[in-house]
């Protein structure tokens, strides 16, 4: 089957640095995506690999291996407004998102 | 303001009844989809629609049906509701379903069957 793995929580300090890990196993892998969801809103786009490395936009970071079936987010001096779910997605064979669950990142002052 | 629209916005309804969630787009994508989001699981795809007038299932397509008569319109219907599709509903666009695929989300219908 097709899984989609990233931890359900974590929480972080305004101004420190965190990193979201995802690993997947997938039946074929044509990119991986991250996208950010705030609380009762739509998830936007974040990122895309498709290629083995590191994706720099801004305070935001995305890393992938694709030996490994792995795949992080880096955030940067966090802002209270980073507080939101980050999901992970891979695009399988067929050309379909397969999603993780989300991880809620909690920025405390 | 170009982007996508959903229709309505949140809605309770009696099993056994048939609803039909709306999604408009204005960004001439040619690929459309219906997903659910679901407490602790991912988003699941139910419908897909690679360009007007074609359409394909997803992860969990039983108890839906779509259509896509033209670009733009890509509804989702419920032929007859039953409690386990409470769930929130998002409709998504992308330029293709194939290669780079940024896929941009309605906000939302918040569906509970009672």
């Amino acid at each position: 089957g097709q899984n989609i793995d990233q931890p359900t929580e974590m929480t972080a300090t305004e101004g420190a640095i965190v990193q979201i890990n995802c690993t997947y196993q997938t039946s074929g892998f044509n990119g991986l995506f991250w996208y950010q969801q705030h609380a009762g809103e739509a998830p936007t786009f974040l990122s895309y690999n498709v290629l083995d490395g590191l994706e720099e936009k801004g305070r935001f970071s995305s890393f992938l291996s694709r030996s490994k079936g792995y795949s992080y987010l880096l955030l940067k001096e966090l802002q209270m407004k980073d507080s939101a779910s980050y999901l992970c997605a891979v695009l399988d064979s067929n050309y379909q998102l397969i999603w993780g669950a989300g991880t809620k990142l909690i920025i405390k002052p | 303001i170009a982007g996508i629209t959903q229709a309505p916005t949140s809605q309770i309804l009696a099993a056994g009844r048939r609803m039909t969630l709306r999604c408009t787009q204005d960004m001439r994508h040619n690929a459309m989809y219906w997903y659910r989001q679901d407490l602790g699981l991912g988003l699941r795809l139910i419908h897909y629609s690679n360009t007007a007038g074609t359409t394909g299932k997803g992860e969990v397509p039983d108890g839906y049906s779509v259509s896509r008569a033209n670009t733009d319109d890509f509804p989702l219907t419920l032929a007859s509701a039953v409690p386990s599709q409470t769930s929130v509903y998002f409709c998504a666009s992308s330029e293709s379903l194939a290669d780079y695929n940024e896929q941009f989300f309605g906000p939302g219908t918040r569906l509970t069957v009672l």
